[in-house]
């Protein structure tokens, strides 16, 4: 299989806690990484394997994945992690790549 | 850091080339990808090339159009487009895979990414 299916979209309440979650046959053998992208802007990625920050990105954002479920966990959401969210793996055959659909995340 | 050039608006079935420019970091050591976003779309995944140029593998919707090679004496990485069609058109990002092995697992992850590159198709 060469999907992912994510959520179109997602709110949260300032200060809140959500999850943001990723689907693919392929996430049982395949770690996922998670990008955020603003409007205008080329994405950047926030978490990758089981659960990796790169340096800059807040320690609200975490990762998890269970069985053929990613997720990305914002926790104390902010105005600015307001964004679209896009999920990254390989397809079961490992070579071709695939991203979700992604998330639109609103911060109310 | 990976810079984008080439884009522009052609009509369909023409071909254009577009370059991606690292810096900063040793080139031939990555495997670097090609990402594309349609106007108010999600991101597509169009290709790969292993950082020795051998491997290569293509999304199903630009196999047999597109090619993608490397030249590593000049940190450069291209996608050679052909029989342009206008669901191509979009923003082409290239981004540097970084990968390791976690509990027998690869990791993999785009950083950085260009800032993109635009790519019309109409006639």
């Amino acid at each position: 299989s060469s999907e992912l299916t994510q959520d179109p979209a997602v709110s949260v309440a300032l200060g809140q806690t959500v999850r943001i979650t990723c689907r693919g046959d392929s996430l049982r053998d395949y770690y996922a990484s998670w990008y955020q992208q603003k409007p205008g802007q080329a994405p950047v990625v926030v978490i990758f394997g089981e659960n990796n920050r790169p340096s800059g990105i807040p320690d609200r954002f975490s990762g998890s994945t269970s069985g053929n479920t990613a997720s990305l966990t914002i926790t104390g959401a902010q105005a600015e992690d307001e964004a679209d969210y896009y999920c990254y793996s390989r397809d079961t055959s490992g070579n071709i790549r695939v991203f979700g659909g992604g998330t639109k995340l609103a911060v109310l | 850091q990976l810079v984008e050039s080439g884009g522009d608006m052609v009509q369909p079935g023409r071909s254009l080339r577009l370059s991606c420019a690292a810096s900063g970091f040793t080139f031939r050591n990555y495997a670097i990808h090609w990402v594309r976003q349609a106007p108010g779309q999600g991101l597509e995944w169009v290709a790969l090339i292993s950082d020795d140029g051998i491997g290569k593998y293509y999304a199903d919707s630009v196999k047999g159009r597109f090619t993608i090679s490397r030249d590593n004496s000049k940190n450069t990485l291209y996608l050679q487009m052909n029989s342009l069609r206008p669901e191509d058109a979009a923003i082409y990002y290239c981004a540097r895979e970084t990968f390791t092995i976690f509990r027998g697992v690869d990791v993999n992850w785009f950083d950085p990414w260009g800032q993109g590159t635009l790519v019309t198709v109409c006639s």
